[in-house]
């Protein structure tokens, strides 16, 4: 069974553009998580979406976005880069949301200059 | 608001020295526990999940146990290739169920 897919694995910006980061979730999976991680802060959660719908979302400023397609892959936006946007963005993916544990992709490297 | 302090934050130890990684957690109702392991560059590989103190979960040379307030990682003959960062995090089941995550511990064996 395939995990968890993320493209592309690395990107490199400049402050103030835009960055659209995909993810696709293993098979079956409806529910997918975005996190940010970094050296300081850890692993941070951005949001979370289930069936299209966005049902949880982190302290993250309205710059990211994101959105799940109706085959449960899923996409978010960083617009208007800054400095401190440089992070490993790791997509999860789950079955439900009760207990089962979620199931990371190896990310994706955003370095803005 | 849940919590998860993981500890000792980096550990070195030497080939076939065992230890234990720390994780104590403040939740409204575990709804599970959970252990990863991240190597550099990666994303965090799921390890196992404990629901209920007094369960104890096993695979090759790690061993998690849980108790009301905290699991431990019991690593028993460690090899060079067990480096890696550990994670923990705990799902509750008040509010959104989203996992909350330790900030993890670094650990390196040395050959």
């Amino acid at each position: 069974k395939a995990g968890v897919t993320q493209t592309p694995r690395y990107l490199i910006k400049t402050r103030g553009q835009q960055v659209t980061l995909s993810c696709s979730p293993i098979s079956g999976h409806r529910s997918v998580s975005w996190y940010q991680q970094t050296p300081g802060q850890g692993l941070q959660f951005l949001f979370e979406y289930f069936s299209e719908t966005q049902r949880n979302k982190g302290n993250f400023p309205g710059r990211f976005s994101g959105r799940q397609f109706s085959n449960s892959r899923s996409e978010m936006n960083v617009s208007t880069l800054e400095l401190g946007d440089s992070a490993l963005y790791l997509c999860a993916s789950s079955l439900e949301q009760n207990n089962s544990p979620l199931h990371f992709g190896n990310g994706t490297r955003l370095t803005v200059t | 608001e849940d919590q998860v302090t993981q500890s000792p934050e980096a550990l070195r130890l030497q080939e076939g020295e065992s230890s234990s990684l720390n994780c104590s957690y403040t939740v409204s109702g575990l709804r599970g526990l959970f252990w990863y392991r991240q190597d550099p560059g990666k994303g965090p590989e799921f390890l196992f999940t404990l629901y209920s103190a007094g369960e104890e979960k096993e695979k090759e040379r790690l061993k998690a146990t849980l108790t009301k307030k905290e699991s431990f990682l019991h690593i028993t003959a460690p090899k060079p290739e067990d480096s890696a960062t550990y994670l923990c995090a705990v799902r509750g089941s008040g509010g959104s169920y989203i996992p909350t995550f330790g900030r993890g511990t670094s650990l390196i064996v040395h050959p």
